[in-house]
């Protein structure tokens, strides 16, 4: 348990509405990321955060920014939602900062509907 | 780029019998590579990971891997099979560039156990 919470588990939205999703975690790691996962992809990384107001696209960033203002949290905002943004999406952070040796853990996800 | 290929999306067993799982990876340098678990509903757990040293990796649940540079490929293995380890299988290839960890993922193996 790396100490990740995402908010919230569960979310219906409606298209065009714009949505947020929260990513806390307790263990102060510098890196942070957000993936999608869809059946036949895998995980997909959407974006990623390498410090406080550090922040870089990943390869399905389209439709989707982020923000982190504190080390704690990383929000995940679907500006205007559709119906290809239906997936679930997991945050992870990233021990360590050497890259040799670091490993990524993942939180609950959240499983998101766009209507 | 990398890349992870697990050929396999869906497996049968028996409780008891013996599991082997797939991945082939490419990558130009060594590979950092990994295996995570992830039962229905929930997040990615890691069972193993790989970085360098002894290429008959241990991990959690009773689980190994044996990396082979000669063949790419970072298998999966459990010699008795639980009814508790059906789930899906997820496996990863790391690289750190510039300090972005970037893993790429496979599209999962879906295990079924049977009694």
């Amino acid at each position: 348990d790396a100490g990740i919470t995402q908010s919230p588990r569960h979310k219906v939205t409606e298209t065009g509405t714009p949505v947020t999703l929260r990513c806390h975690q307790t263990e102060n790691h510098r890196y942070m990321y957000w993936y999608r996962q869809d059946p036949g992809h895998g995980l997909r990384l959407i974006h990623y955060s390498y410090g406080v107001k550090d922040t870089d696209k990943g390869e399905v960033s389209d439709g989707y920014s982020v923000s982190r203002s504190k080390t704690e949290d990383f929000l995940l905002t679907l500006e205007s939602a559709t119906s290809s943004q239906t997936s679930v999406y997991f945050c992870a952070i990233r021990t360590g900062t050497s890259g040799t040796t670091d490993t990524q853990y993942f939180g609950p996800g959240t499983r998101l509907t766009v209507l | 780029a990398q890349s992870v290929t697990q050929p396999d999306i869906h497996i049968t067993v028996s409780e008891g019998a013996s599991l082997e799982l797939r991945c082939n990876y490419s990558y130009g340098a060594t590979p950092y590579l990994f295996w995570y678990v992830q039962s229905p509903g929930q997040g990615l757990q890691l069972l193993l990971k790989y970085f360098s040293g002894d290429t008959l990796v241990q991990g959690i649940k009773g689980f190994e891997a044996e990396f082979k540079r000669s063949q790419s490929s970072f298998n999966l293995r459990k010699p008795s099979v639980h009814w508790s380890d059906a789930a899906e299988y997820f496996c990863a290839v790391g690289a750190v560039s510039g300090g972005y960890q970037k893993v790429t993922f496979g599209i999962g193996t879906k295990l079924q156990v049977i009694p």
